[in-house]
């Protein structure tokens, strides 16, 4: 069966700008998370959705933002860009988010802040 | 509170080798722990999980990590280095709260396998 899909996989903005990325779970999966990469703090954990709600928060800035369709897909806005947004942006999926339940990542967005 | 260490960013072995990456986790109830591979300009992949069932734990690729609980470890192996393993591994445990869940990863470790 397909994985997680995310689009776009590259982009690049300029400061100010807003970003939406999108996430398509693994089919039958409810729950979709968000992580952020970067080589100086590594993988960090944003948001999780799950029945369009959010469930979970990270340790992001109110310009981070998410949300979740009844379909299970989900986008997330970041606004206002600054240069340190520039990451690899990871969606995962997992059947109900509970414990014991295994999660699985896409290929990630890479976003470029210039 | 959930954490985890990666002992060691960097571990270089020759082909045929066999590799160790080490884990330690810090958890307040029983751990579900993960590991993942990242390959340039990739995303994660799932090598392996343990969920209780087994101490030893094996994964794709011919990867297997063992379950200590006493050394709260879950150090990852395998028997002999394929140059196609080369890449960054990370360590997870899983952070769990009623139904949500979120990964606390380790900094990673970046394998280099030469020939």
């Amino acid at each position: 069966k397909a994985g997680v899909t995310q689009t776009p996989r590259y982009l690049i903005k300029t400061r100010g700008q807003q970003v939406t990325l999108s996430c398509s779970p693994i089919s039958g999966h409810r729950s979709v998370s968000w992580y952020q990469q970067t080589p100086g703090q590594g993988l960090q954990f944003l948001f999780e959705y799950f029945s369009e709600t959010q469930r979970n928060k990270g340790n992001f800035p109110g310009r981070f933002s998410g949300r979740q369709f009844s379909n299970s897909r989900s986008e997330m806005n970041v606004s206002t860009l600054e240069l340190g947004d520039s990451a690899l942006y990871l969606c995962a999926s997992s059947r109900t988010g509970g414990e014991g339940n295994t999660i699985y990542f896409g290929e990630g967005s890479w976003l470029t802040v210039v | 509170a959930q954490s985890v260490t990666q002992l060691g960013s960097h571990v270089s072995v020759s082909e045929g080798a066999l590799v160790l990456l080490r884990c330690n986790y810090s958890s307040s109830v029983p751990p579900y722990l993960f590991w993942y591979v990242q390959y340039p300009n990739q995303g994660l992949q799932l090598l392996l999980k343990y969920t209780s069932a087994a101490t030893l734990v094996k994964g794709i690729n011919g990867f297997e990590a063992e379950f200590k609980k006493s050394e709260t470890s879950f150090h990852l192996t395998k028997p002999s280095a394929h140059m196609s393993d080369a890449a960054e591994y990370f360590c997870a445990v899983l952070f769990y709260g009623g139904a949500t869940n979120k990964l606390i990863f380790g900094t990673g470790t970046l394998l280099a396998v030469q020939p």
